[in-house]
């Protein structure tokens, strides 16, 4: 397996501009997990789904923020509009549901708003 | 509510000396700890992981972690640094809600800095 997939790796946006960030985990895996990296905040959950279906999202900052997955192979994490207070690296991650726990991560994608 | 905390922002060690990081956890249950390694510019890899047995566990790239329950400490060791170990380390403790599934708080993160 490739492992989790995202795209785009990096992406420089102006204030104001839609932002989509996508991702493909792992084959198999029941949960995806969405993070947000900064120097500020540290690594923080925004939502995760259970088999396609969103379980929290309290960790989601604003209403500007929403995310979907439409099938087990396919999630998107949508900043309307985005502003340069959004600028992080996104990661996304997946695991399975039983067993040891260990999620995998993908490469992140790293938003600039300008 | 769970909590991770990694006292250590920033560690600067010899290459060839020891490593021990500091993770310190609020959890009322038995956790399951790991420890995350993050490498610039990609995501976070697996280092080693706590269920249950034996408290001092062994991971990938020679280290190891012992779980200290009266501590409630799960700190990462290794004997000998080499300059590829400088990354940043995440602690993160895996919880689960009333009728929910495991979910993974993690710490802020140790960035080790390694000096030839």
């Amino acid at each position: 397996d490739a492992g989790v997939i995202q795209s785009p790796r990096h992406e420089v946006t102006e204030m104001g501009q839609e932002v989509t960030l996508r991702c493909k985990p792992i084959s198999g895996h029941d949960y995806l997990f969405w993070y947000r990296q900064t120097m500020m905040r540290g690594l923080e959950l925004l939502i995760y789904f259970n088999n396609n279906v969103p379980i929290d999202d309290s960790g989601m900052p604003e209403d500007r923020f929403s995310a979907k997955m439409p099938n087990a192979s396919f999630s998107t994490l949508k900043i309307q509009p985005s502003e340069p207070r959004d600028s992080a690296v996104y990661f996304c991650a997946s695991r399975i549901a039983r067993g040891d726990y260990e999620q995998f991560f993908g490469p992140g994608t790293r938003l600039t708003v300008l | 509510a769970q909590s991770v905390t990694q006292p250590d922002i920033h560690i600067t060690v010899s290459e060839g000396a020891s490593l021990e990081l500091r993770c310190n956890y609020s959890y009322g249950a038995t956790p399951y700890l790991f420890w995350y390694v993050q490498s610039p510019g990609q995501g976070l890899q697996l280092l080693l992981k706590y269920f249950s047995g034996d408290t001092l566990v062994q991971g990938i790239k020679g280290f190891e972690a012992e779980f200290k329950r009266s501590q409630s400490s799960f700190n990462l060791r290794k004997p000998s640094v080499h300059w590829s170990d400088a990354a940043e380390y995440f602690c993160a403790v895996d919880s689960r809600p009333p009728g929910g599934s495991y979910i993974p708080t993690f710490g802020r993160g140790t960035s080790l800095i390694v000096h030839p």
